[in-house]
């Protein structure tokens, strides 16, 4: 099955830095969401991304579906970014949605 | 606010004991999920309803039983469960079954004794 590896695995930064946050995976896919979790739990669709590019906000995420790869781009980070970021890919073959590990991130002020 | 209701927030059970989780979403979806969040482990997909009717079943024991009775509401039973079932358990929904944006409600945080 297609393999999602999520880069880097944890991430602390300071109240108005910038970050990046990589997903690879390892087959053709056409479907590729990024989702935030929150400290308590809850899971919220940030973008559904199979390929080009995408802002909303100070976050924008692309997807380069020929090099298997997507990033995740938080710009003037915030306290209430912090918590764990996952990517999920699912292709024609199947249907479902395999999560990454996650990047875990803390915003401190 | 997703418009993907779980209840309860929290559940703590014994072994022999049997409980239901419920889901309800507002978003006049037609797919409907379970998944499972395991400490330091990725989401797992355990079920998955596509107009009610049951289209993936992930090798999940039989002590977890599903039940989706129309597009709205998804139920997962439990009985019997083992301590390593502790876990959050994730409902989510979708318009279709099929490479749609998920939606996902706040979860069950279950601890078994």
């Amino acid at each position: 099955g297609i393999q999602v590896e999520q880069s880097p695995p944890d991430l602390i930064l300071q109240e108005g830095a910038n970050s990046t946050l990589r997903c690879n995976f390892s087959d053709s896919v056409n479907n590729l969401q990024w989702f935030h979790q929150n400290p308590w739990g809850q899971l919220i669709n940030l973008f559904y991304i199979p390929s080009g590019t995408k802002q909303n906000g100070r976050l924008s995420a692309t997807t380069v579906a020929t090099e298997r790869y997507s990033l995740l781009y938080i710009s003037s980070s915030q306290t209430t970014d912090s918590g764990v970021y996952f990517c999920a890919v699912g292709s024609s073959n199947t249907g479902k949605l395999i999560f990454g590990q996650g990047t875990t991130l803390q915003v401190k002020p | 606010e997703t418009g993907v209701t779980q209840t309860p927030r929290h559940l703590v059970m014994g072994m022999t004991n049997k409980k239901s989780l419920k889901c309800e979403q507002h978003l006049g979806h037609n797919a409907m999920y379970w998944y499972k969040q395991s400490a330091k482990k990725p989401l797992e997909l355990m079920f998955v309803y596509n107009f009610k009717e049951q289209t993936e079943n992930n090798s999940v024991p039989s002590r977890f039983s599903p039940e989706c009775p129309n597009s709205s509401h998804l139920f997962l039973h439990l009985h019997t469960l083992q301590p390593e079932d502790s876990a959050l358990y994730l409902c989510a929904s979708s318009r279709g079954w099929d490479n749609e944006k998920l939606f996902f409600g706040s979860g069950t945080q279950l601890s078994v004794l």
